[in-house]
């Protein structure tokens, strides 16, 4: 299976800062149909996830555009462009190039 | 609007069979795909497997056949049926429209006699 690392494991800000998260993945997660199907998720507490961004860099719909995606291959970044307070949970990054899908271990956004 | 909805008992007994229904709205089961993934408190998340669009089923194998996902287009129903349980089955179980862009409220699950 393909193991997603995420770095940090937990990334506390101040708000307005901008942070970034990072996904490696184990293989190359570009799909034989030119797609690279990695995607951001963030889980609020006591909530269900939420897609952030799709296929890499993709803004899902209603989703502020201070998130930002960018990678290719095995190595993938979210940006978060000025945090603000509704912003805190944790992050997840999901591949589903290769069955069976995987997700990161999360990276938890705190407030400094 | 698009909605999922998931149900099923809070309280499964070790060795039996846990049976989930995903109740969808707001799209339909043969134009979209659906998946299920757990969660165990405090911890990532875990893909279980999916029902397409077509009516086939991928699963994950660390399920080994054990789990078993079906639906009905007519009630806009997938199901997920799971045997054996055990106590490292406790935890959320989801089910969400892929590409994950709608997830349901979640159902929790404990397995314990």
């Amino acid at each position: 299976d393909v193991v997603l690392t995420q770095t940090p494991p937990t990334l506390s800000a101040t708000i307005g800062q901008s942070v970034s998260i990072s996904c490696r993945s184990s293989q190359s997660l570009l799909h034989s149909n030119g797609n690279t199907y990695l995607h951001w998720l963030l889980q609020r507490p006591g909530q269900s996830p939420q897609l952030l961004i799709y296929l890499v860099s993709r803004l899902e719909s209603g989703v502020p555009n201070r998130f930002s995606g960018s990678g290719s291959g095995t190595d993938f970044t979210l940006k978060i462009s000025g945090v603000e307070a509704e912003d805190l949970g944790v992050y997840y990054c999901v591949q589903g190039t290769h069955a069976p899908w995987t997700f990161g271990g999360g990276t938890k956004l705190e407030l400094k | 609007q698009v909605q999922l909805k998931e149900s099923g008992p809070g309280l499964v007994q070790p060795s039996q069979t846990l049976s989930l229904t995903c109740t969808v709205s707001g799209f339909s089961l043969t134009s979209y795909s659906v998946h299920w993934v757990r969660q165990h408190s405090g911890k990532s998340l875990e893909w279980m497997g999916r029902m397409w669009s077509d009516g086939d089923t991928s699963y994950n194998s660390a399920f080994t056949s054990r789990l078993s996902i079906s639906r009905d287009t007519s009630k806009s129903q997938v199901f997920l049926k799971m045997n054996s349980l055990q106590t490292e089955d406790t935890g959320t179980y989801y089910c969400a429209r892929n590409p994950l862009d709608y997830w349901g409220q979640g159902v929790m699950v404990t397995v314990s006699s």
